[in-house]
């Protein structure tokens, strides 16, 4: 079965502390893979997406992920945490063809200490 | 570029009335809509999947009968919330792959019934 798990439901780390995500997926193919961030009442922005290639994926606002076929993870990484990044989180897997869908992870809120 | 507009950001009405929420890709084609459902901290679930020119297809536990949704064109899905009751209320949000970018989404929409 499709499924992505976020073990973390919350996380709070101190400004200028780093910072990982995790994220772990089961999927019947290789999947393209994302992480988002909402923040509270908004819709979604994409951070960084990986489809192939090179397994360490930069994306915007600093943040970085790795793809590690075996053991099926895409953590989010940040050396750094700016206050502004408190949000939550979103790890999601999917195609953009066929039948495997489109699903997202349970989401991760970041509360981020002055 | 791939953009995706949603309308209205946030709507309230009266229970018992229909709401209609539309999302516009503005710079591609999108056979494909994607429509989720996101209730306060939690995840986003997919409701049903929209294709231009067809019948759009359901997740399991999803009332097609509630949720009404049309792509008569390349450009616009809506999605029609009808009769709607206060445990409707909720955060909707569109999606449209790209095979190129991944899937992009529209800002939300926030519908409030009283």
């Amino acid at each position: 079965a499709q499924s992505v798990t976020q073990p973390d439901i919350h996380i709070t780390v101190s400004e200028g502390a780093s910072l990982e995500l995790r994220c772990n997926y089961s999927y019947g193919a290789t999947p393209y893979l994302f992480w988002y961030v909402q923040s509270p009442g908004q819709g979604l922005q994409l951070l960084l997406k990986y489809f192939s290639g090179d397994t360490l994926v930069q994306g915007i606002k600093g943040f970085e992920a790795e793809f590690k076929r075996s053991q099926s993870s895409f953590n989010l990484r940040k050396p750094s945490v700016h206050w502004s990044d408190a949000a939550e989180y979103f790890c999601a897997v999917g195609r953009t063809s066929g039948t495997y869908k489109y699903i997202f992870g349970t989401g991760t809120r970041l509360k981020v200490l002055a | 570029g791939a953009v995706v507009s949603q309308h209205p950001s946030w709507v309230i009405c009266k229970s018992g009335t229909s709401v209609k929420i539309e999302c516009r890709s503005l710079d591609f084609q999108a056979t494909t809509m994607f429509w989720y459902r996101q209730f306060p901290k939690q995840s986003l679930m997919l409701m049903a999947t929209s294709n231009e020119g067809s019948k759009a297809t359901y997740e399991q536990g999803v009332e097609k009968d509630k949720f009404l949704i049309n792509h008569a064109s390349l450009t616009l899905s809506t999605l029609t919330v009808t009769s709607a009751h206060p445990e409707d209320s909720s955060f909707y949000i569109c999606s449209a792959p790209r095979a190129d970018y991944g899937y992009t989404f529209g800002s939300g929409t926030r519908l409030t019934v009283v």
